[in-house]
């Protein structure tokens, strides 16, 4: 099956600070990724759809400027919180959607921020 | 009215029964259907996908679809106590951004 990677799977930091969360797509090419927030005992959120080579696009409410998301490849996209504070501590999780007409989302195993 | 809809539970049965999760949905023009499981601090993982009618076997699992109704269940066959998790209905709508619109998950338990 299709196999996504996250890194680092947990992270803590000082309030100020940026944080940066690589999604991988090991053994497929994937055009479109996105990203979700999860807080505890509440449902997936998603925060933005990243595509390969283009800006990505966020949901309403979802600040650009502080969650800045590059898609540089076909295998790899990053998430950078910037300037985290603790109400940004949460369960960050990327999805890959595999290169060849299939719309399938397949989930990193997320990363678990928590910001002091 | 959401979505997306399942009954948050939880769904208690004793291992060996069979869980029966439903999930309807609100966008008639939806194509992709997908249930994932959802394990405590982990992250979603697929167990089945489904785009037409009828039913679709996978081991112990069947997920059955019926757009006439708006309507896509999991049944899970010969339950075991690591089959307790939170069970998410996802479904792409009609818009074709290939977003999954999420239910809110069932809660199963599977009692030894």
């Amino acid at each position: 099956g299709a196999v996504v990677s996250q890194h680092p799977s947990r992270v803590i930091c000082k309030s100020g600070t940026s944080v940066k969360i690589e999604c991988r797509s090991l053994d497929f090419q994937a055009t479109t990724m996105f990203w979700y927030r999860q807080f505890p005992k509440q449902s997936l959120m998603l925060m933005a759809t990243s595509n390969e080579g283009s800006k990505a696009t966020y949901e309403q409410g979802v600040e650009k400027d502080k969650f800045l998301i590059n898609h540089a490849s076909l295998t790899l996209s990053t998430l950078t919180v910037t300037s985290a504070h603790p109400e940004d501590s949460s369960f960050y999780i990327c999805s890959a959607r595999a290169f060849l007409g299939t719309d399938t989302q397949y989930f990193g195993p997320g990363t678990r921020l928590t910001v002091l | 009215q959401k979505e997306v809809e399942q009954n948050s539970g939880p769904l208690s049965v004793p291992e060996g029964a069979i869980a029966s999760l439903n999930c309807t949905y609100s966008d008639r023009g939806s194509q992709s259907f997908f249930w994932y499981r959802q394990y405590s601090g982990k992250s979603p993982e697929l167990i089945m996908s489904i785009y037409s009618n009828g039913d679709k076997e996978d081991g112990r699992f069947t997920a059955q679809l019926n757009k006439a109704s708006q309507y896509v269940s999991l049944l899970i066959r010969d339950s075991q106590p690591s089959d307790s998790a939170t069970y998410l209905c996802a479904v792409i709508g009609s818009g074709n951004t290939g977003k999954l619109i999420f239910g809110q998950g069932t809660t199963l338990q599977v009692k030894p």
